[in-house]
């Protein structure tokens, strides 16, 4: 079964960097996933893709704090330069023929 | 510019039906695959359906199979969403988002959601 995880929350100081996990389940390690953020009171916004050959292409606007890698069944959102506007919640995604999988989102707190 | 703006969202009853809207702009529309995601209050992202850029494949969560059915008119540029049977469970803020492919490779563009509440 494909399926997401994510740790439900994380925080960092100001102008500090964080790195937030999702981890792919067993049988999946390959999967290319997609990066959301949803600020409070607002909707989703893309932020990044990454393929499984480890490149990885950005949304529209997305600043360069904002980086994707991955190791083994774990891909990673790095936060530099922490901005108050970057607290939100972080959500991954993947896909497989007919279906589309969120993980529970990690609630990023900037301190 | 890519934009998506959902409509029809509202209060209806359990057991009522509710037909959600998304018109598309800025992008060639019948070339990428959509799909409706909802969020209960407090809760995090679902994925409900998917449509592909033609419209001849589509796939719903086990949650809304049967109740729900996904659509899309390419000569209006538009996605629809018809719910039916609908239970206080489905009550979320709906979104609609793009797919960055014609069938299924993540969701590059989101629309700002309509809100559906079902309650008697």
């Amino acid at each position: 079964q494909l399926v997401l995880t994510q740790s439900p929350s994380a925080s960092a100081s100001l102008g500090a960097s964080v790195k937030l996990t999702c981890t792919l389940s067993s049988g999946h390690s390959s999967y290319a996933i997609a990066w959301h953020q949803q600020q409070p009171e607002k909707g989703p916004r893309y932020l990044m893709k990454l393929n499984s050959d480890g490149s990885h292409s950005k949304g529209d606007g997305i600043p360069d704090r904002f980086s994707g890698s991955r190791s083994g069944a774990e891909r990673y959102l790095t936060i530099s330069s922490l901005q108050s506007e970057d607290e939100a919640d972080y959500y991954c995604q993947t896909w497989g023929t007919g279906i589309q999988v969120f993980g529970g989102g990690t609630k990023l707190t900037v301190l | 510019e890519v934009q998506l703006l959902e409509s029809g969202g509202g209060l209806v009853q359990p057991g009522g039906s509710l037909r959600l809207s998304c018109a598309a702009s800025g992008f060639t529309f019948n070339s990428y695959a959509m799909s409706w995601v909802r969020q209960a209050p407090g809760k995090g992202l679902e994925w409900v359906s998917i449509v592909s850029g033609s419209g001849s494949s589509t796939y719903y969560a086990d949650s809304v199979k049967g109740r729900f059915t996904i659509s899309r008119d390419n000569s209006k540029n538009t996605l629809y969403l018809q719910m039916n049977s609908l239970r206080a469970e489905d009550t979320a803020v709906y979104y609609c988002a793009k797919d960055c492919s014609s069938s299924f490779g993540g969701f590059d563009y989101w629309g700002q959601g309509t809100l559906v509440t079902v309650s008697s």
